[in-house]
């Protein structure tokens, strides 16, 4: 089973602010690793796919990067809506998701 | 815009079974998947379903104990669950996989690109 690890756990920053999550995979998932957004009480959401490929209707000040076992998803000046859980996922080996970033307000 | 409308919330005694339902708006091309989340915790995939229903793999940690189906008359999908204990309390998520699709043929891409609302199931004596 490919593991993915999140960092940080919990990351306190300010609306305004640069965002940078990291996600690294216990072995080399090519590309196929996806991110999502998890609000409270809500489902998760898509936001990127592939890597880097935003999904439908989200904000163009999320970006996904990276290749291998080592990736990113940078929020490059946060909105208040913004603050929430966020998970990485692979699908390189089955699917298999990280255990979360917490994005909390400063 | 698909929209995919989960069955109410259960609540069932250990060793039951429960089957809930998701249904879709638009058209039954896709893949499905189900994932869960336990209270306060993160996110497991269970297993596919391919488009016409007649193939579904599951999570090994699920086999002999899940069933996905699928209507395609009603563009409803099931995930039923036996032998229930108090460690399947979680919130039950059918998504859309990012299906690429040809004119003829659908393929999994192993994304999610929309979600039901969730469906809560407690499992409790």
């Amino acid at each position: 089973e490919i593991v993915l690890t999140q960092s940080p756990a919990t990351l306190s920053l300010s609306p305004g602010e640069r965002a940078t999550l990291s996600c690294r995979a216990s072995e080399s998932i090519s590309s196929y690793l996806a991110w999502y957004q998890q609000r409270p009480g809500q489902a998760p959401r898509l936001l990127i796919y592939h890597t880097s490929n935003r999904a439908t209707g989200i904000p163009a000040r999320f970006s996904g990067g990276g290749s291998g076992t080592d990736f990113t998803l940078t929020i490059s000046s946060l909105e208040p809506e913004d603050f929430a859980i966020y998970y990485c996922q692979q699908r390189s080996n089955w699917i298999t998701f990280g255990q979360g970033t917490r994005l909390e307000i400063k | 815009q698909e929209q995919l409308v989960q069955s109410g919330a259960e609540v069932k005694k250990p060793g039951a079974s429960v089957k809930i339902s998701c249904k879709a708006s638009g058209h039954t091309r896709y893949f499905m998947h189900w994932v869960r989340q336990a209270p306060g915790e993160g996110l497991e995939w269970m297993g596919i379903i391919n488009p016409s229903g007649t193939t579904a793999n599951y999570v090994q940690k699920f086999q002999g104990r899940v069933t996905m189906t699928r209507d395609t008359s009603t563009s409803t999908v099931y995930l039923e669950l036996n032998s229930l204990t108090p460690e399947d309390t979680a919130m039950y998520y059918c998504a859309r996989d990012g299906s690429y699709c040809s004119s003829s043929n659908c393929y999994a891409a192993y994304f999610f690109d929309y979600w039901g609302q969730g469906t809560l199931v407690t499992v409790s004596s």
